[in-house]
This record gives structure tokens, sequence and C-alpha cells, in this order.
């Protein structure tokens, strides 16, 4: 069975960092490029980051350009996003995705919560 | 940045309806758009790529037609099942964006 698990969000103050874990299960890790994607509370899907599959290119939305990376450690079938200088806008429901040969998202995980609060 | 709208942003239907989904870029993207599923308290699934292409194990009620810079989504003879909200998204160069949703409701 195919599965993305994500790990690491939680309770963050303002202007602090945090690392988001996405493990793959199911399916050859090393050959898929991989995306995050947010969604604020009550709101819409909003993509924020993709990486090729080697890690080699990466990809931002311009909203978070110079507070987040995404990378990757194919040896442990995982993708990370370093979020930092977090903001209140941050706050978010945050998913990691499978892309099928770069283009759509075949495989979602369930999502972690980050909140930014003080 | 290539931007997304969606339309209506939300449908009341009846079980049994036919329902139709419009979404339309900014720019043409040939036939690199998808439409995501999202239900109450989950995470999104896919439902059709390359613009009319069903994802595996979607019923064939759903259906999904368009190219270049206007799409549409229909789902025959609705279920109660599909109530959720219903994203576009593009492919065709980075950053892929989605649309604002449309909100399907049950009457």
């Amino acid at each position: 069975e195919v599965r993305l698990l994500e790990s690491g969000g939680g309770l963050v103050q303002p202007g602090g960092s945090l690392r988001l874990s996405c493990e793959a299960s199911g399916f050859t890790f090393s050959k898929n490029a991989m995306s995050w994607v947010r969604q604020a509370p009550g709101k819409g899907l909003e993509w924020v980051s993709g990486i090729s599959f080697r890690g080699g290119s990466t990809y931002y939305a311009d909203s978070v350009k110079g507070r987040f990376t995404i990378s990757r450690d194919n040896s442990k079938d995982t993708v990370y996003l370093q979020i930092n200088r977090l903001r209140a806008e941050d706050t978010a429901v945050y998913y990691c995705a499978k892309l099928y040969n770069y283009a759509y998202l075949d495989v979602w995980g369930q999502g972690t919560t980050v909140t930014v609060s003080s | 940045e290539i931007m997304m709208t969606q339309s209506p942003a939300t449908l009341s239907v009846s079980p049994g309806e036919r329902v139709t989904l419009s979404c339309r870029t900014s720019q043409n993207v040939d036939s690199n758009l998808a439409w995501n599923q999202q239900k109450p308290g989950q995470a999104p699934r896919l439902l059709i790529y390359d613009a009319s292409t069903r994802a595996a194990g979607i019923p064939a009620r759903f259906s999904g037609s368009g190219s270049g810079t206007d799409f549409t989504l229909t789902i025959d003879s609705l279920q109660s099942e599909d109530l959720a909200v219903y994203y576009c998204q593009h492919y065709n160069e980075w950053p892929y964006t989605f649309g604002q949703g449309t909100r399907l409701e049950i009457k």
C-alpha cells in the first residue's frame, strides 16, 4: 500500500522554526518528485514547495520563498520541510504529496498541523 | 504565476442531479490540469488528471473536460457521499497553483 506519513507539527511561537518530515512507503521513493501543500484553517489548498526525485531541483511558492526549505533523504524515504521565521499566517495543516512524473499529485498524506501562536 | 479561478464558490444540489463545476486558468495550461476532492475532515484525493482521465478507483459518474484555459468537472447523478470541496490545480509550470475551491452542498 502506498503511504505518506507526516510528522513534526506542533505549537510554535512566532519567529520560531520547525522541521516537518514525511516518510514514504509502498513505492520507489527515489524515483518520484515530492511536494508540500498547506491548508490554513477554513481555507483552501495552497501549493508550497516541490523537489525533484534526486533533490537537485527545488521549487517554492512566492509566499514562502526565503523562509521554507525542502529537502529529501532517499536513503530514508523521507522528504522534509524546514520552516523558519514562523508567522501566524503559517498556521495550517501541511500535507505531503507524491508527484506522478513531475505532474499531478497522485498520493496525499493525512497531514500534520502547525500552529504559530504566542 | 498562473492564477486559477473556480466557479461557483458554493453549489447546493439534490441527490441524483447533474453537477457542473468550472475552472479557468490565467494562461494556457494545455491539458495539464487535475481535479482533487476533499471531504470534510479528510485529506484531499486525486479525482481527475490530464483534464479528463479518472484516477484509479474513481467512479464513472465523475468526468472532466476542457483544455487551454477552460475546464469542467461534471458529476452525473450526484450521490450524498459527494459532499466535498473540489479543487482544480494546474501542473503546467512551477508553482503548481490551486483554485480556491467549489464547495458542494447536498440539499
